[in-house]
């Protein structure tokens, strides 16, 4: 069964610094998404994005943060400058069409910042 | 705006016996609703779906959900637990607006199977 790949599952970084978070959606999913999970708390949508370009994006998603589909089959998650507060497991997700068919969903990546 | 309530934390069910965990929704649009499994260490797995056809979905795993839209429900039900069931389970609604859809999850139910 095709899977969303993400890569690394685990990172710690030092406060400030710049991180990226990879992600392989499955091949012919056209909608892909970021989604993050704080410790004890809910998943939370970042954003999404279609057609080369953000869709959809939550409050969450400040200039920090940025995506981009760099070579047709990676998606990336850049987070500028790290904060303690961004210490996250961040899922990526992707799908065929949007909405009715579901998302597939990464193992996600588990980001410390310290 | 959307909401999901997931009206229990944690549900304890002992092997072989029946699971239910509630969910309820709200949407200002026809929804689609969802529900995924997260095992400990794991991505979330979808378990199934409703997308406006039959009411009784049925997923994987033997778990099934009926949608009620005069209840504004979703449950998650199973005929008997298995012991792999434990797991943390995310009721998610999605809906539409400007074309563009995100998904709103629930707080997550805590499965916990007994033998």
């Amino acid at each position: 069964e095709p899977e969303v790949t993400q890569t690394p599952s685990h990172q710690v970084t030092q406060m400030g610094q710049e991180v990226i978070l990879r992600c392989v959606p499955i091949s012919n999913h056209l909608y892909f998404y970021w989604y993050r999970q704080i410790l004890g708390q809910k998943v939370e949508f970042l954003v999404s994005f279609y057609n080369n370009e953000i869709s959809e994006k939550s409050e969450i998603f400040d200039d920090q943060f940025s995506v981009e589909r760099p070579d047709g089959s990676n998606f990336t998650l850049k987070i500028r400058s790290t904060k303690l507060e961004d210490s996250a497991m961040y899922f990526c997700a992707s799908s065929e069409a949007d909405r009715y068919y579901g998302y597939t969903f990464g193992s996600g990546t588990r980001l410390t910042v310290v | 705006a959307q909401s999901v309530t997931q009206l229990d934390s944690h549900v304890s069910v002992s092997e072989g016996t029946p699971v239910l965990l509630r969910c309820n929704y709200s949407s200002s649009y026809s929804p689609s609703l969802f529900w995924y499994v997260q095992h400990p260490n794991k991505g979330l797995q979808l378990l199934l779906k409703y997308t406006s056809a039959a009411t009784l979905v049925k997923g994987i795993n033997g778990f099934e959900a009926e949608f009620k839209k005069s209840e504004t429900s979703f449950h998650l039900t199973k005929p008997s637990a298995h012991m792999s069931d434990a797991a943390e389970y995310f009721c998610v609604v999605s809906e539409s607006k400007s074309g563009y859809s995100t998904l709103t999850f629930g707080k997550g139910t805590m499965l916990l199977v007994s033998p």
